[in-house]
């Protein structure tokens, strides 16, 4: 597709339910990268996958959080047991590595936990 | 050593005047300097980019400065429009080693230009 792809754009779940985020990258792009967007502050790191290389998880707050990338394209972020404190815009990006640092953004997944 | 630090968090500007935002790094691996703009329900998009080894670029009125020895950085919006009303976040990141290609920003700055 022309751009990042993201959904859904807004999840409501209970507390204790698992969720999933999806993000489809543009095509082509061999590196996906996942934020998390707090209401009013910065981008906080989560996980990056690069090609077929292993994943930086360095980011992940929790052993709740997990991401998969299939195929080298879709990329899956799961969250089990959601505690409210997981309320914020997730955010998705793709870069072509090589002669091209800039990111493409999504528009987020708006994630509610209630 | 990871940090960005952003000021001011919010700034508010009159129409035509001049936008000016700063950020500090601390690691000095770091090579790639972008800033983003971010509008309401969006996610960010790359505005503008520098590399060390120039000390300013500039593209139509949005022009970074890059003080090395300072490591400091800053962004000047000349001509301020309604429109460039939108957060703005700096960022940094290294080409080489641990943690490469991935970028760490700053905390953001919530531009209001007024008419």
């Amino acid at each position: 597709g022309a751009g990042v792809s993201q959904s859904p754009s807004n999840k409501v779940t209970e507390k204790g339910k698992d969720v999933e985020l999806r993000c489809d990258p543009i095509s082509g792009h061999t590196a996906l990268y996942w934020y998390r967007q707090s209401l009013g502050q910065g981008l906080e790191f989560l996980i990056y996958f690069q090609g077929n290389s292993a994943p930086d998880k360095s980011g992940l707050p929790s052993d709740r959080f997990s991401a998969e990338r299939t195929g080298g394209s879709v990329s899956t972020l799961t969250i089990q047991r959601t505690q409210q404190e997981d309320s914020a815009v997730y955010l998705c990006a793709s870069s072509l590595i090589w002669g091209n640092y800039g990111y493409t953004f999504g528009s987020g997944t708006r994630l509610t936990v209630v | 050593q990871q940090q960005v630090k952003q000021s001011p968090q919010s700034l508010i500007v009159q129409k035509g005047g001049i936008s000016i935002i700063n950020c500090a790094y601390e690691n000095t691996a770091f090579d790639y300097f972008p800033w983003y703009q971010q509008f309401p329900g969006k996610g960010p998009a790359l505005l503008i980019a520098i590399r060390p080894d120039v000390s300013e670029k500039k593209e139509g009125r949005f022009t970074i400065s890059f003080n090395k020895s300072a490591k400091q950085f800053s962004l000047h919006i000349m001509d301020s429009q309604p429109g460039d009303s939108a957060t703005y976040f700096c960022a940094a990141s290294r080409s080489r080693g641990q943690g490469a290609q991935k970028l760490v920003f700053g905390q953001g700055t919530r531009l209001t230009i007024n008419p």
